[in-house]
């Protein structure tokens, strides 16, 4: 089964407000990054997060990591129409050759 | 600089050919990772180059698929008799080293008729 479990699967909102993402995994990581895909070609990385951080920024981006719980949450304030694309979480593995891992991903849609 | 490229962007085969497809990553990158995306899912990790040591091929669906990577260059994903269910998208990303950000590819787009 897959590391990384985003949830929702798609969410829906209206330009100006927040939306916010989140992501399951299953065992110990080293770091945990979100990406960004536009039109189902190639993928944007937006943020990294290493597992002794618990917060991280870039911008309107705020990424949040609980490793008791084995979570994260994406949060994008003040969206825009042009955040509308498709949101993935990996996660690099401690052991194993570090493998990164990415989750099914969730589709945001930002209505203008 | 340069981002990672691949090649063929679009490739529409027959069931049963044979079909390679090529990744040039980001100079000085030792990490080359090979995933494949059918429509509306997730990324199905490949296999993984890392510098010299030995790849990590657990991704691999069956025995049809290989890859090769010469050094810390060039990448080739290999489909031999392809089928239908090959069809998807598939990206290549590299990393300045294992555990970090992964610059991808805009992707190869193979259908398989």
């Amino acid at each position: 089964s897959q590391q990384g479990e985003e949830d929702p699967q798609a969410l829906s909102i209206q330009e100006g407000e927040n939306a916010t993402m989140n992501c399951s995994y299953k065992t110990s990581i080293n770091n945990l990054q979100w990406y960004r895909q536009n039109s189902g070609r190639g993928l944007v990385h937006l943020i990294l997060i290493r597992s002794n951080e618990r917060e991280k920024h870039s911008g309107r981006l705020r990424v949040t990591l609980d490793t008791s719980k084995k979570s994260s949450s994406l949060l994008i304030t003040a969206s825009r129409a042009a955040d509308t694309a498709s949101y993935f979480c990996a996660t690099v593995a401690n052991t194993g050759g570090f493998k990164t891992i990415f989750g099914a991903g969730t589709r945001l849609f930002v209505k203008a | 600089g340069a981002g990672v490229s691949q090649s063929p962007s679009n490739k529409v085969t027959e069931k049963g050919k044979d079909v390679e497809l090529r990744c040039d990553p980001i100079s000085g990158h030792t990490a080359l990772y090979w995933y494949r995306q059918r429509l509306g899912q997730g990324l199905e990790f490949l296999i993984y180059f890392q510098g010299n040591s030995a790849p990590d091929k657990s991704g691999l669906p069956s025995d049809r698929f290989s890859a090769e990577r010469t050094g810390e260059s060039v990448s080739t994903l290999t489909i031999q008799r392809t089928q239908q269910e090959d069809s998807a998208v598939y990206l290549c990303a590299s990393s300045p080293w294992r555990w970090d950000t992964q610059y991808f590819g805009p992707g190869t787009r193979l259908t398989v008729l």
